[in-house]
């Protein structure tokens, strides 16, 4: 059964400083990943998806990718009291299926 | 464009009753997957469902059963219901087959007393 390590924190950022997310999985096969960002009490929300081929950049937020030592990054740039959440790594489930296995999350705090 | 659209908002139910969630996905969206989530924890994929068959099932017991319907909108079924049932079920719709880009609706809150 595939696993999404994450530490669960809080890890906390002055505001304006690179947050850095990881999270560790535990197949070798996995091909894509995603980053899900959940405010407290609302549902997650996709903000990033990379795949095997590449790291990704999209505004303030950049996901990379160390396939060598299975696991994937976000980086927050700028951040801001605003990115205070919980975010959420998953990866596709397999087994035929699209689910996502999710790990726990990790809490973000800005500190302003 | 409406996003994921789940009904009801909150619940509260007794052990031993059953619980009916409904989900509509995004328009043009043919694949809706299920998701339990406890506090403090990540998703649990529960089912998805595509072109109105089970495509996959998480680790679930089988007092948890859904369908998908010809419009794509989706329930999902909980009977004799467990205080460990008390979460947040979320619906998360994407395009279609191979495409993992999942987008959830705001979720259902079940509270088992």
């Amino acid at each position: 059964q595939k696993e999404v390590e994450q530490n669960s924190g809080p890890l906390s950022v002055p505001e304006g400083a690179i947050a850095s997310l990881n999270c560790t999985y535990s197949d070798r096969g996995s091909q894509s990943f995603f980053w899900y960002r959940q405010y407290s009490g609302k549902s997650p929300e996709l903000i990033m998806f990379i795949y095997s081929n590449g790291d990704k950049e999209d505004g303030r937020f950049t996901a990379q990718l160390n396939k060598a030592s299975q696991y994937v990054s976000l980086l927050i740039r700028d951040s801001q009291p605003s990115d205070s959440a919980t975010y959420l790594c998953a990866v596709p489930s397999g087994g035929g299926a699209d689910g996502l296995t999710f790990g726990k999350g990790t809490h973000l705090i800005i500190q302003p | 464009d409406a996003g994921v659209t789940q009904s009801p908002t909150h619940l509260i139910k007794t052990r031993g009753q059953q619980v009916t969630l409904r989900c509509s996905p995004i328009s043009g969206h043919k694949s809706v997957s299920w998701y339990q989530q406890v506090l403090g924890q990540g998703p649990q994929f529960i089912f998805q469902y595509y072109e109105k068959e089970e495509r996959g099932r998480g680790n679930f017991p089988d007092r948890f059963s859904a369908r998908q319907f010809p419009n794509y909108s989706s329930e999902l079924n909980v009977n004799a219901l467990l205080l460990g049932d008390s979460a947040l079920y979320l619906c998360a719709s994407s395009l279609g087959w191979g495409n993992n880009e999942q987008f959830f609706g705001p979720g259902t809150r079940l509270t088992v007393l």
